[in-house]
């Protein structure tokens, strides 16, 4: 059972904080993304990887960077939160570039005040 | 550029209608379709993939090219239906990422 968790529930931020979301998956999945999800916009893709210490942009990167140091974790930065920025940050694992499916964790409830 | 449209953001029928979710894509190539559902309090997940041609929860979705259309469709909508629905389409021979609809919320009343 492909398990991919992230760090917090919940989380309420200060605007201009350096935020950091963690996300872990335990089967050895080639690929991971983030998306945010927000009503009416659906989810959109900020970043994805499909290496250890490879990235490629979404399609809304600005304002958010990731780090792939170990093939299980990929990690979410705001490196300047804002308050545009709240939203709901789900994370998601492959297990190679023919495997469609994707497995969602159960997602990050992001506040900024 | 790939687009995935959902028309309908809010679906309400009564427990035994049939049900319909609209799925319309823009794409040149041939890409694979997929249906997403989220529960309320749970993860999103796959519900099914057109290439399967399975029937999941009573739930089917035909690939319609020349209309571009992957419609979800279920003849008897049950309580437990109630969800938030994402089409999603990976563009031709195979790709990491997946191009998201913006969601269908169907709500099954009793």
């Amino acid at each position: 059972d492909v398990k991919v968790t992230q760090s917090s529930r919940y989380l309420v931020k200060r605007t201009g904080e350096k935020v950091f979301l963690e996300c872990v998956q335990d089967m050895d999945h080639e690929n991971m993304f983030w998306y945010r999800q927000d009503p009416g916009l659906g989810l959109r893709l900020i970043y994805f990887s499909y290496d250890v210490k490879m990235k490629e942009k979404g399609d809304i990167p600005e304002g958010y960077s990731v780090s792939r140091e170990k093939k299980e974790r990929f990690s979410l930065i705001l490196e300047s939160a804002s308050t545009n920025q709240t939203s709901m940050y789900l994370c998601a694992s492959s297990l190679s570039w023919t495997a469609y499916e994707q497995y969602f964790g159960p997602g990050t409830r992001l506040t900024v005040t | 550029a790939q687009r995935v449209t959902q028309p309908e953001k809010l679906l309400s029928v009564f427990k035994g209608a049939p049900v319909e979710l609209k799925c319309n894509y823009s794409y040149s190539g041939s890409p694979e379709l997929f249906w997403y559902v989220q529960y309320s309090r749970q993860r999103l997940q796959l519900l099914l993939r057109h290439i399967s041609r399975e029937s999941i929860k009573g739930f089917t979705a035909d690939l319609n090219k020349g209309e571009t259309s992957f419609h979800l469709k279920k003849p008897f909508a049950q309580e437990e239906d109630s969800a938030m629905y994402y089409c999603a389409l990976s563009p031709q021979g195979g790709s990491e990422k997946l191009v998201f609809g913006k969601g269908t919320k169907l709500t099954v009343n009793p």
